[in-house]
C-alpha cells in the first residue's frame, strides 16, 4: 500500500473548518483514501473514503485532487470534540481490507 | 454502523502470567478480525489477522507462541498473551471487517489496556 504524509499537528478555532491535508503521491490507480481518527484512549472511528471523486457525508468531506496524490479531509464546523488523531490510509483492494497506519496529525480544537 | 466490543476494557496483571482478550462483533458478522498494539503517543501497528476456522497470520516480528490468537465463531476472536512482561503493557485494539454487498469495511473496538507489573 502507497504511503501517506500527514503534517504532524494542526490546530482549528471551534466552528471554524478544519482542513487536514495528505499527501500519498505514490498511490495506485486502484488504492482507496481512507480517514479515520482516534480520540484519546479509544478505537479509530472510520470517517470517509474515497477513490478519486469527492465525496461528502454527515461527519466530512474528502477532497482528492484529480492527480490523486494528495487529498484533504475537510471538517466544516470543527468542535471540542472533533479534537483527535486524525489518520490518512491509503488501501487497495487485493490488500484484504489491511489498514496501515501512519502516524497521523493531531488535531486540536480550541474553544 | 457496526459495532465491536472488547473485553475487558483494562487489565492489570503479574509478570509471567497470561492475559486473554474478547473481540467481538455484535451485529454483524466477521470472517476476518485484526489485532493491533498501540504504545504511548504512537500509531497502530497491525500484530495480526485472524480468520475464522483457521490459524493467524501474524506479521513479521510479532512472536506467535506469545500471542496467541483463536477466531473460533464468526463473531468472536480471542488474543492471549501467554507470560506477559511489564514490555507488552500496551493498548491492544482490535477491528472486524464487514464485507458484502458492495461494501467492505473495517471497525474497531474500543481498546484494552494491558499493564503488566
Amino acid at each position: 500500500d502507497a504511503k501517506t504524509t500527514q503534517p504532524p499537528s494542526m490546530d482549528c478555532a471551534e466552528g471554524r473548518a478544519a482542513n487536514l491535508p495528505c499527501n500519498h503521491s505514490t498511490i495506485s490507480g486502484n488504492e482507496y483514501v481512507y480517514w479515520y481518527r482516534q480520540i484519546h484512549s479509544q478505537g479509530p472511528q472510520y470517517i470517509i473514503h474515497g477513490l478519486k471523486n469527492n465525496e461528502t457525508n454527515e461527519m466530512a468531506s474528502l477532497i482528492i485532487t484529480e492527480d490523486r496524490k494528495s487529498s484533504t479531509l475537510i471538517l466544516p464546523h470543527a468542535t471540542l470534540r472533533d479534537t483527535a488523531v486524525y489518520y490518512c490510509i491509503v488501501r487497495s483492494e487485493t490488500s484484504g481490507s489491511r489498514l496501515t497506519f501512519g502516524e497521523g496529525t493531531q488535531l486540536t480544537v480550541n474553544p | 454502523g457496526a459495532v465491536v466490543s472488547q473485553h475487558p476494557s483494562r487489565v492489570i496483571c503479574k509478570s509471567g502470567t497470561s492475559v486473554k482478550i474478547e473481540c467481538r462483533s455484535l451485529d454483524f458478522q466477521a470472517t476476518t478480525m485484526f489485532w493491533y498494539r498501540q504504545f504511548p503517543k504512537k500509531s497502530l501497528m497491525l500484530m495480526a489477522t485472524s480468520n475464522e476456522g483457521s490459524k493467524a497470520t501474524y506479521e513479521q516480528g510479532v512472536e506467535k507462541d506469545k500471542f496467541l490468537i483463536n477466531h473460533a465463531s464468526l463473531t468472536l476472536s480471542t488474543l492471549t498473551v501467554t507470560s506477559a512482561h511489564p514490555e507488552d503493557s500496551s493498548f491492544y485494539i482490535c477491528s472486524a471487517r464487514a464485507w458484502g454487498q458492495g461494501s467492505d469495511e473495517q471497525y474497531f473496538g474500543p481498546g484494552t489496556r494491558l499493564t503488566v507489573t
